[in-house]
This record gives C-alpha cells, structure tokens and sequence, in this order.
C-alpha cells in the first residue's frame, strides 16, 4: 500500500504558467481533500471531494481548479500561477468526512 | 465559516515534562476533533481523535479532553520526550471537511 502519492514533489513556475498537481490514494477511500500550508497559517483547505463525482470549494479556491478524476485520483490545477500560490500543497483523503485524512508526502511550489 | 483558535502558538517544556495545547472551535454542529504531527519537512500524521460523545480518551502518554458545552478540546502530553518536538495541530469537521488551527510548535529539550 502506497497510500496517498503526490507528483510532483517541487516544482517552480513562473508567474502566468499552469500546472496540475496530481494525487492518488490506493485506499479505496470516497473522500479527498487539497490543502496548502504557509509559514504561520496551518493548513488550509483549498477544494475537497466527499464522494467520486462531487467536488466544493473550501476556505480558499480563488486560483485554483480541481477534477476528481475517479476514485483514486483527484488532481488540482492551477491556471495562471501567481506568486501567492508560492506554498506547500498537501493532498489527503479519507474514508468519509469526519474520519482519519491520510496525508501525502506534499508539493512544494515556487512561483517567481 | 468554521473557525479553529489553538493556543499558544509556541512551546517549550523540559523532558519529562507536561505540554498542554488548548483549541476552541465555533461549529456547535462539529462532532470529530483530531490532533496531527508534523515533523519538520513531513506530512502531518493523526496522533488521537477524539468524538463528541466521549469527553476524554488517551493513548499511552497522549490523552485528548473535549469539553462540547464551552467548544474547547485540549491535548496532553506527559512525560515529554525530545522526539516529541514537532509542530501540532488541532482541528474540528465542519460536514465534510476538516478546519486546522494554526500550530502549536513544540520543543522538548533534554
């Protein structure tokens, strides 16, 4: 069991170019979450699916786009990166709602 | 929308000694309260969750208290060890999702 994989692990992009993170989870887990973490601030949760086929937005969505591509796989894309993107990008997923997350190893991304 | 309050922000205890991190939550709907760690440079972990039918649980030298009256949960540590050092966080469920307070640091020094 892999867990929760994220790709990239870094990446740096200048400012006005897309990216997707991806994420996967060998869990069989329905729901899945995005989070960015900046120095000082927790965790703060960007999108989130409850269940394939459904996604909302969280606390902070303004930038960013998500696809719960299918059970597994819930990837967030950014199309025009500002440097306030510039964060730790955490992906999670959990059997339902108010269960354990299990966490994936993070994106750490630097927008110039 | 849901807001998450964790006190204090940093921490600093001898080994051996008691840490103590408090939370207040502000959805009375909230039912779920787990506590992560997380090392410097990893992904944060669930070290105890508590739900709001129990008012205490513990695991070892780690106990959970929730008080759903006055929406505060706090978390124990006795006997703190150096590998303990780490960043901590709390949070609550509002529905699905999950609201984390900003961190506690703590520092455990031999």
């Amino acid at each position: 069991n892999a867990g929760v994989t994220q790709t990239p692990k870094f990446q740096v992009l200048k400012t006005g170019q897309s990216m997707t993170l991806q994420c996967a989870q060998d869990m069989n887990h329905n729901s899945m979450y995005w989070y960015r973490q900046d120095p000082g601030m927790g965790l703060r949760l960007i999108y989130y699916s409850a269940s394939e086929g459904t996604t909302d937005k969280g606390e902070v969505p303004n930038g960013y786009n998500v696809s719960r591509l299918n059970k597994r796989e819930f990837s967030l894309r950014l199309e025009s990166a500002a440097p306030s993107q510039t964060s730790v990008y955490f992906c999670a997923s959990s059997e339902w709602g108010a269960d354990e997350q299990y966490f994936g190893p993070g994106t750490r991304l630097t927008v110039t | 929308g849901e807001n998450v309050e964790q006190h204090p922000s940093t921490l600093s205890v001898q080994e051996g000694d008691s840490a103590v991190i408090k939370c207040t939550y502000s959805d009375s709907a909230s039912n779920y309260f787990p506590w992560y760690k997380q090392e410097l440079g990893k992904r944060p972990q669930l070290i105890i969750d508590i739900r709001s039918n129990v008012g205490e649980k513990k695991d070892q030298r780690i106990a959970v208290t929730l008080n759903k009256t006055a929406k505060h949960f706090s978390l124990h540590i006795t006997e703190t060890q150096p590998e303990d050092s780490a960043v901590y966080f709390c949070a609550s469920n509002s529905g699905y999702a999950l609201n984390f307070g900003k961190g506690t640091s703590l520092l455990v020094t031999p």
